[in-house]
């Protein structure tokens, strides 16, 4: 399987705890997203980097928040000290950047990774 | 700030139906609208999308049509079958800014028997 993969796909925490998760975007995508789901909402824009440089966070995005993209490949999303508002769905995307002025909206989301803060 | 409104929240249609999901936007300088579908556990999959130089666009069962002076595009699905049963979102994107998508907050369809 080619497509984004993220680990873990669940995860159960208690308040205050810290928690990873992994993204592996399609190999030749250089553009990785992050974004968040709650239930009966969309998803939201969280941050973005091309290759290995982060262009954009949102303001969603709090201090406990943290994105890295090492060698422009993986991902990881770190979130410290977990409220139980953080608990969501998630989801990492990838894409291909096609030109500076070129936006096809393609995203090839994973299948997400949800957080459950207790 | 919700810059994508959908409707309805949910949809009930039966096998061979017509389903029509609408949605608005505010933003004048978005210029490309894609939809997603996306199926329970899993993340969201682009369906169709388009620009706003166009009134319509069709692939296979699914079209969009868009106003564009209304700032309203809606997404129906012809013959609808019960393997069309998901969640569908709107989204839309202003040109530069990296595919960053504004997502509605979502249809759930149920296609009955």
């Amino acid at each position: 399987d080619t497509g984004v993969s993220q680990n873990p796909r669940h995860k159960i925490t208690k308040r205050g705890q810290n928690v990873t998760f992994r993204c592996d975007p399609i190999s030749e995508h250089n553009r990785l997203y992050w974004y968040r789901q709650t239930l009966g909402q969309g998803p939201e824009f969280l941050t973005y980097f091309q290759n290995e440089a982060q262009l954009e966070k949102s303001r969603l995005l709090s201090d406990r928040f943290s994105a890295e993209r090492p060698k422009g490949s993986f991902s990881t999303l770190e979130i410290q000290r977990t409220e139980q508002g953080d608990s969501a769905m998630y989801l990492c995307a990838s894409s291909v950047r096609q030109g500076p002025f070129s936006n096809t909206g393609e995203l090839f989301f994973g299948e997400g990774s949800r957080l459950t803060v207790l | 700030q919700q810059q994508v409104k959908q409707s309805p929240q949910s949809l009930i249609v039966q096998k061979g139906g017509i389903s029509i999901i609408n949605c608005a936007y505010e933003n004048t300088a978005f210029d490309y609208f894609p939809w997603y579908q996306q199926f329970p556990g899993k993340g969201p999959a682009l369906l169709i999308a388009i620009r706003p130089d166009v009134s319509e666009k069709k692939e296979g069962r699914f079209t969009i049509s868009f106003n564009k002076s209304a700032k309203q595009f809606s997404l129906h699905i012809m013959d609808s079958q019960p393997g069309d049963s998901a969640t569908y979102f709107c989204a839309a994107i202003r040109d530069g800014t990296a595919s960053k998508l504004t997502f509605g907050t979502g249809t759930r369809l149920q296609v009955t028997l």
